[in-house]
């Protein structure tokens, strides 16, 4: 599986967007991107996923790069219950299993 | 919503003891993982499954084993605990669905603890 690098940690006022970098310069085209998020004390819980284009739920949205080489996650209006860790995850199409997770992101939200 | 439980929130046993950490799932998932996470490691994948009675090794097997038995339960057993076993363990299942976009849904964890 292809490496994701991602800043360790990022701040962010409540109500205000937040954007959360990952780099994946050896992603290969059968590499899908896939975010994942960790509360406290908690398992972590699946966020979004994309290939090429733009992705939108109602969670958060997803930009690609046209490149594919980065991505960025979007919560358009950060509130204290997005304080996590994110994780920014390649998984090859023709592979199903396990989750790499790396170190994520830290995201803290202040009101 | 898919609801993956875990037999314990938190776990205290002793070094040699015989330990089964038990996760069940309510979405007739295929897949079911086992995982650890410890500080500055990450999550690691420990055992897999992809059927009853099916298994696959992850990352970290040793010290470790599981039992499927039936679809909507996966065991994670610790034969022998061991301090270096000490961690949050987290268990995960998803559909087999289309390869490299199933959604992995998370128990809890269990923070076990060997003294």
């Amino acid at each position: 599986d292809a490496k994701t690098t991602q800043p360790n940690s990022m701040e962010s006022n409540e109500e205000e967007p937040v954007h959360l970098p990952c780099n994946h310069s050896t992603i290969s085209g059968t590499d899908y991107i896939h975010w994942y998020r960790q509360l406290p004390s908690q398992g972590p819980e699946y966020v979004i996923h994309g290939l090429t284009s733009n992705v939108n739920n109602r969670m958060a949205s997803l930009a690609i790069a046209e490149d594919r080489k980065s991505s960025t996650l979007i919560l358009h209006r950060a509130t204290l219950r997005d304080a996590a860790v994110y994780y920014c995850i390649l998984r090859d199409f023709n592979q199903g299993g396990k989750l790499i997770f790396g170190q994520g992101t830290e995201l803290s939200v202040k009101p | 919503d898919v609801k993956v439980t875990q037999s314990s929130r938190y776990l205290v046993k002793r070094t040699g003891e015989k330990v089964f950490l038990e996760c069940v799932q309510d979405m007739d998932h295929e897949n079911m993982f086992w995982y650890r996470q410890d500080p500055g490691l990450g999550l690691r994948l420990i055992y897999f499954s992809y059927d009853v009675k099916m298994k696959e090794k992850g990352d970290i097997p040793e010290g470790y084993s599981v039992s499927r038995e039936k679809k909507e339960r996966f065991s994670l057993i610790l034969e022998s605990a061991s301090t270096n076993q000490t961690s949050m363990y987290l268990c995960a299942s998803s559909f087999r669905g289309a390869l490299g976009t199933d959604t992995q849904y998370f128990g809890p964890g269990t923070r076990l603890t060997v003294l």
